[in-house]
């Protein structure tokens, strides 16, 4: 595609519902990331893949966030049982090769996501 | 947490003026990049500084670096309401993954 797709681009939920956000990332792309960020704050890092596997989860907040990705493309973040605090926007970037830090992320839109 | 941290947290100037935005990290980098995000949804890469470069440019963009110093400085030169943004430091601290700073919120007015 022509550049990192999310969905939902908004989403209000009730708390204690899963809700699932997905990420399309730039085809080829083998390094794929998420972020949340909070009302006016900075990025908060969450998860990054390498193709299909996950080398550092150390940013997920809790046993009720988990992520996926399958055939080294489409992405999915669930979060379990949502909680007030985990209104944010979350943000989804890809880049070209597997040690991404010396290139570029390109991002998507975002996922506003509201739990009430 | 956060590696980077920017300085100030905002900043507001006039059209024409030069806006100077200030980054701060804690440990060693490979490298160092600056987006910038309007509207806050999708970041844009603006410039990419390697740990033994000191100085990038890229159009009214320049870019300092100082690794003794663990500090970045983005100038943004002849300034446009259309700059008008959040500007982010994210760095790799020697890691695979990119942590991005606290931002700096530029206001630029006509």
């Amino acid at each position: 595609g022509a550049g990192v797709s999310q969905s939902p681009s908004n989403k209000v939920t009730e708390k204690g519902k899963d809700v699932e956000l997905r990420c399309d990332p730039i085809s080829g792309h083998t390094a794929l990331y998420w972020y949340r960020q909070s009302l006016g704050q900075g990025l908060e890092f969450l998860i990054y893949f390498q193709g299909n596997s996950a080398p550092d989860k150390s940013g997920l907040p809790s046993d009720r966030f988990s992520a996926e990705r399958t055939g080294g493309s489409v992405s999915t973040l669930t979060i379990q049982r949502t909680q007030q605090e985990d209104s944010a926007v979350y943000l989804c970037a890809s880049s070209l090769r597997r040690t991404s830090t010396n290139e570029k992320l390109f991002f998507g839109s975002g996922t506003q996501l509201s739990v009430l | 947490s956060q590696q980077g941290e920017e300085d100030p947290q905002a900043l507001s100037i006039q059209e024409g003026e030069n806006a100077t935005m200030n980054c701060s990290y804690k440990t060693s980098i490979n490298n160092l990049q600056w987006y910038r995000q309007n509207s806050g949804r999708g970041l844009v890469h603006l410039i990419l500084i390697r740990s033994n470069e000191r100085e990038k440019h890229s159009g009214r963009l320049r870019v300092t670096l100082d690794t003794s110093k663990k500090s970045s400085s983005l100038l943004i030169t002849a300034s446009r309401a259309a700059d008008t943004a959040s500007y982010f430091c994210a760095t790799d601290g020697d890691t695979d993954k990119l942590i991005f700073g606290t931002g700096t919120r530029l206001q630029v007015f006509p």
